[in-house]
């Protein structure tokens, strides 16, 4: 099995920030690696595919980067509706969620 | 429009077996490519996926659940059920079927359900 290994599990940070989320893979998975973003009571929204691609409607503040074994969400400028909870997903075998890793509000 | 709405019985007793519907619109499942998957999420923690069908009727499941799910598909319904027995309180949580998109490098759930909770207990 393929494991998804996220960091870090939470982070704190304000309005205008730029964030970076990292997400490892325990084996090279190329591209095969999808962000979605998840708010309380809410079902996961598809964010990032193929590890760079923005999904349709999503703002272009939210982009991804990585291959191979090491992924990260970047967040530009973040704004009081992007604050929820983030997991990686790989689809190489499968598929494994990370852990996930919720942003709060400083 | 694609939509996707997971129905089932909210409370189920150790031992039993759950038995989740997942009944969509704008989509086929005999159309190519296609696929329906199943991912649930216990009470404040992460999103464990469960398993998938595709629109030729091949299936997969997570290794570590494979002994205890049936996925199958009623294409002319169009739903998807999945089958978990042996439920445990451990398998409380919130189950959403999810309709799978293809890319050039792999796959992803575009659209979700609303999900549904289950809560096993006696």
């Amino acid at each position: 099995d393929i494991q998804m290994t996220q960091s870090p599990s939470s982070l704190s940070a304000s309005v205008g920030d730029r964030v970076t989320i990292t997400c490892r893979a325990s084996q090279s998975i190329s591209s095969y690696l999808n962000w979605y973003q998840q708010k309380p009571g809410k079902a996961p929204k598809l964010l990032i595919y193929a590890a760079s691609s923005l999904q349709s409607g999503v703002p272009s503040r939210f982009s991804g980067s990585g291959s191979g074994t090491d992924f990260t969400l970047t967040i530009s400028s973040l704004q009081p509706e992007d604050f929820a909870t983030y997991y990686c997903q790989q689809s190489y075998s499968s598929y494994t969620f990370g852990q996930g890793t919720k942003l709060e509000i400083k | 429009q694609i939509t996707l709405k997971e129905s089932g019985p909210t409370l189920v007793k150790p031992t039993q077996t759950l038995t989740l519907t997942c009944t969509f619109s704008g989509f086929s499942l005999s159309t190519s490519g296609v696929g329906v998957g199943w991912i649930r999420q216990p009470p404040g923690k992460a999103l464990e996926w469960l398993a998938l069908i595709y629109w030729d009727d091949d299936k997969r499941y997570s290794p570590s659940l494979k002994s205890r799910l049936t996925i199958t598909k009623d294409t002319s319904k169009n739903q998807v059920v999945l089958t978990m027995t042996n439920m445990d309180p451990v398998d409380t949580a919130t189950y959403y079927c999810a309709h799978r998109t293809t890319h050039m490098e792999g796959s992803a759930f575009d659209i979700w359900g609303q999900g549904t909770m289950v809560t096993v207990s006696s």
